[in-house]
């Protein structure tokens, strides 16, 4: 069974772009749960997707958006880039997205902001 | 904020068991403790969970006290490729699917 893939695995972006990343989970997974990593926060929660639907959000500015399509992939949206959004941002697929759930992370996408 | 504490760093000898300690004295009687590790440019990957018991994988055990407030990871014959940092986490009751990282303590095998 294919993991979890993230497109692209590398992007560099200027001050003021936007940027676009996409995730798609292990098939039969409906839960895609998005992380920034940086050297100084550690991994931070972003969003939660379950069914095309938001079930929970972290405390991120709302620059930072997500959605979900019906075959459970998901993107995930930055606008106005700031040079602190440079970071590791990490997808995870779990099978139904209970907390007891096993999730399943992809490689990441490292954003690079100039 | 992680409602977890665990140190910065810790070595272990290739071959023998790797004991890594977490401190959580403020969980809830519902909550879980998860347990990843993230080896260098990888995504982290799952380990163990779990309540009350003790718990076993092909990976790991992990140990639970009785007050709960306390558990410890156990690698019972790490290897080199075990070199990694490890996370210790309770979900916060209130957070519905979220869980809270803090900055793990990153293992070292030497051999």
């Amino acid at each position: 069974k294919a993991g979890v893939t993230q497109t692209p695995r590398y992007l560099i972006k200027t001050r003021g772009q936007q940027v676009t990343l996409s995730c798609s989970p292990i098939s039969g997974h409906r839960s895609v749960s998005w992380y920034q990593q940086t050297p100084g926060q550690g991994l931070q929660f972003l969003f939660e997707y379950f069914s095309e639907t938001q079930r929970n959000k972290g405390n991120f500015p709302g620059r930072f958006s997500g959605r979900q399509f019906s075959n459970s992939r998901s993107e995930m949206n930055v606008s106005t880039l700031e040079l602190g959004d440079s970071a590791l941002y990490l997808c995870a697929s779990s099978l139904v997205g209970e907390p007891y759930n096993e999730q399943f992370f992809g490689p990441g996408t490292r954003l690079t902001v100039l | 904020d992680a409602k977890t504490t665990q140190p910065p760093s810790m070595d272990c000898a290739e071959g023998r068991a790797a004991n890594l300690p977490c401190n959580h004295s403020t969980i809830s009687g519902n909550e879980y403790v998860y347990w990843y590790r993230q080896i260098h440019s990888q995504g982290p990957q799952y380990i163990i969970h779990g309540l009350k018991n003790n718990e076993t994988n092909e990976m790991a055990s992990l140990i639970i006290t009785e007050d709960r407030k306390s558990s410890t990871l156990i690698l019972p014959h790490a290897t080199l490729r075990d070199t990694a940092v490890y996370y210790c986490i309770v979900r916060v009751e209130d957070s519905n699917y979220q869980l809270i990282w803090g900055a793990g303590t990153k293992l070292i095998i030497k051999p």
